[in-house]
């Protein structure tokens, strides 16, 4: 079955500081990933995805992600964060028409 | 487009009464699913609906807990008796059926229930 390990429930971050949160994920067969973003009292948000193409992808916030097959994984960077940053981040992966699986999520905390 | 409406945002309640909570779906999808959210748990789906019909129920935590989609555009989660451990936000996501690889969900900004 297919599942999706985020290593870090919290990552806490100074301001303008980079980060990079870790996701990894398990399938035998075409991946389609995504990162979905939770600001505090909101749904999710889709960040970004990968479908195809190039293993690089980056959302209009300045955060991006990068597809590794050989290591299984899809970590979601910035270079620079910001105290609106601050959120829970989700890494899903569908491995099916209809299915979206998410991981546990990684709270980001934005330290002054 | 509105996106996913949930209602109502919040709902505090007593033990042992009857909560519903409702989800609108963005017009045109046609795959609805209910989510629970908690700390302990994180990200729990409860039931997934293709075309009005449940699909996977296997997430409902125990009988007190009932979804109906009796059109395309509305669905309820219901929960009687309810109880404190019931406490969390409720989310309401939808899609176009065989999109998702592609577009994901769309997400409700969800309900927060709180028993006491």
């Amino acid at each position: 079955a297919q599942s999706v390990t985020q290593l870090d429930s919290q990552v806490p971050v100074f301001e303008e500081a980079p980060v990079e949160l870790r996701c990894n994920y398990s399938s035998s067969v075409s991946v389609y990933l995504f990162w979905y973003v939770q600001y505090p009292n909101q749904g999710l948000q889709l960040l970004l995805k990968y479908l195809s193409g190039s293993t690089l992808v980056e959302s209009i916030n300045g955060f991006e992600a990068e597809f590794n097959k050989s290591q299984t994984s899809f970590h979601l960077r910035k270079p620079s964060v910001h105290i609106s940053d601050t959120a829970e981040y989700f890494c899903a992966v569908s491995p099916s028409a209809d299915k979206i699986i998410f991981g546990k999520g990684t709270r980001l905390h934005i330290l002054p | 487009d509105a996106g996913v409406i949930q209602s109502p945002r919040h709902e505090v309640t007593e033990m042992g009464q009857e909560v519903t909570l409702r989800c609108k779906p963005i017009s045109g999808h046609n795959s609805l699913f209910w989510y629970r959210q908690t700390m302990m748990r994180g990200l729990e789906l409860l039931i997934y609906f293709n075309n009005n019909v449940p699909i996977d129920d296997s997430g409902m935590p125990e009988d007190r807990f009932s979804a109906k989609m009796p059109n395309a555009s509305f669905s309820t989660l219901k929960i009687q008796p309810s109880e404190p451990r019931d406490s969390a936000v409720y989310f309401c996501a939808s899609s176009l059926t065989g999109t998702a690889p592609y577009y994901g969900y769309t997400f409700g900004s969800g309900t927060r229930l709180t028993v006491v």
